[in-house]
């Protein structure tokens, strides 16, 4: 069965920290790769998404996140955190081509302290 | 804003009850999903429907059942409510033809 593990359930940085979530796959086959970011209070926003081409991949407000095939990996990376990333964060995959059915990772909780 | 819009946004049920959620999917988007989102976990999904019809399902009793209609918005219904059903019910659309799924705000559910 396909499944998503994020390796970090809550981590804690100082603003200007660098950051980096662990991400990890199981499929086989051809996979599209996302991550999305749930502010406190509000709805799942996409960060960023992997479908071909270039393994590095940018997103919103400065992550990027690189797709490495060999791995099943699809860390998401930020060089300096901000408090307002304070977020819960998910990597999900879509594959077999089932459009709306993303298998989610259990989350990372990102605290960043002023 | 994403355009999907769910309704109720907060509910209480009691054991045994049957709940009616709804959304209104982004414009031009044809197909619906429905997570269900527990405390502290990922979104786990329930099914999804395409053209009124349910296309692919997720690991959900038949209790969890749903409908889509012409204009592409969807209810998602639970009979028989069980404690563990408590959870924050979240709708998602996309193009058929596209990869990216758009997510609204959630309903809040509760079974006492």
């Amino acid at each position: 069965a396909q499944s998503v593990s994020q390796h970090n359930h809550h981590v804690i940085l100082s603003e200007a920290a660098s950051l980096e979530l662990g991400c990890n796959y199981s499929y086989g086959g051809t996979v599209n790769l996302f991550w999305y970011v749930q502010y406190p209070g509000q709805h799942l926003q996409l960060l960023l998404k992997y479908f071909s081409g270039d393994p590095l991949v940018k997103g919103i407000k400065g992550f990027e996140a690189e797709f490495i095939k060999s791995k099943f990996s699809f860390n998401l990376r930020k060089p300096s955190v901000q408090w307002s990333d304070t977020a819960e964060y998910f990597c999900a995959v879509n594959a077999g081509g089932n459009t709306g059915k993303l298998i989610f990772g259990q989350g990372t909780t990102l605290q960043v302290k002023p | 804003e994403t355009g999907v819009t769910q309704s109720p946004t907060h509910l209480i049920k009691t054991r045994g009850q049957q709940v009616t959620l709804r959304c209104s999917s982004q414009s031009g988007h044809n197909t619906v999903s429905w997570y269900q989102q527990a405390l502290g976990q990922g979104p786990q999904f329930i099914f999804q429907y395409y053209r009124e019809e349910e296309n692919g399902r997720g690991n959900f009793p038949p209790r969890f059942s749903g409908l889509q209609f012409p204009n592409y918005s969807s209810e998602l219904n639970v009979n028989a409510l069980e404690l563990d059903d408590s959870a924050l019910y979240l709708c998602a659309s996309s193009k058929s033809s596209g990869n990216t799924i758009y997510f609204g705000e959630g309903s809040w559910l509760t079974v006492v």
